[in-house]
């Protein structure tokens, strides 16, 4: 199994749809989360910190469970601009600092 | 966030020779390390590189074909050495503080060989 696994996708979906995607870990040990966002070509670039309450920056949430080791990303009224690959990312390991990414989710919004 | 200058861009290169990355940030950071994405592909760490040290290599990456350098808390460098078609790559530096704290990635080099 591996240790951070996305849904590849591609989700398609129109332009104001809410999407979800979730990510989910191996390690129960894993101490901080992230999303990225990478756009094609282009370096991974940070979307939000996932915080242990959950968090929300404008349209976008993000929810951590330690019980079932998932993270998750809400996207809400989608524009075209989120069409990208969402990586998740998460630090594996006690004190050491060891990020491991996961495939990447597509998403294609479209009008 | 720190500004993160990754050179060259992008170069197009012939089997059997070698090229260095440089990835400079404008200021002091604990960690630093080199990935590699595939075309594709999801980053895979290619090594932690150490100040004033040995790099870390992850499994399936050696020194000697990845030898890295990090005089100091603000450069490191990365070379793909003896290259063939399968380095063709993106190559990217990141950068952290201490802790928990988020990575934040240089815009990489595409690297092709002929």
């Amino acid at each position: 199994r591996k240790e951070v696994e996305q849904d590849p996708g591609p989700f398609n979906v129109p332009e104001g749809a809410t999407v979800a995607f979730n990510c989910t870990y191996s390690n129960s040990a894993s101490q901080s989360f992230f999303w990225y966002r990478q756009d094609c070509r282009k370096e991974p670039k940070l979307l939000m910190s996932v915080y242990s309450s959950g968090n929300e920056d404008g349209r976008f949430t993000a929810q951590l469970n330690r019980a079932s080791q998932y993270i998750s990303l809400l996207i809400r009224d989608s524009k075209l601009s989120d069409s990208a690959t969402y990586l998740c990312v998460v630090n594996i390991g006690g004190g050491s600092y060891i990020p491991t990414f996961g495939r990447g989710t597509s998403l294609i919004v479209h009008p | 966030s720190a500004v993160i200058s990754q050179k060259p861009s992008r170069d197009i290169c012939q089997r059997g020779t070698s090229l260095t990355i440089q990835c400079q940030v404008d200021s002091q950071v604990t960690m630093m390390f080199w990935y590699r994405q595939q075309p594709g592909q999801s980053l895979t760490l290619i090594a932690t590189a150490n100040q004033g040290s040995e790099a870390t290599y992850e499994s399936g990456f050696v020194i000697d074909k990845f030898p890295i350098s990090r005089p100091n808390l603000t450069f490191s460098t990365l070379t793909v050495s003896n290259m063939s078609p399968e380095d063709s790559s993106i190559y990217l530096c990141s950068v952290t503080g201490t802790g928990n704290q988020p990575q934040h990635f240089g815009d990489g080099t595409r690297l092709s060989i002929l």
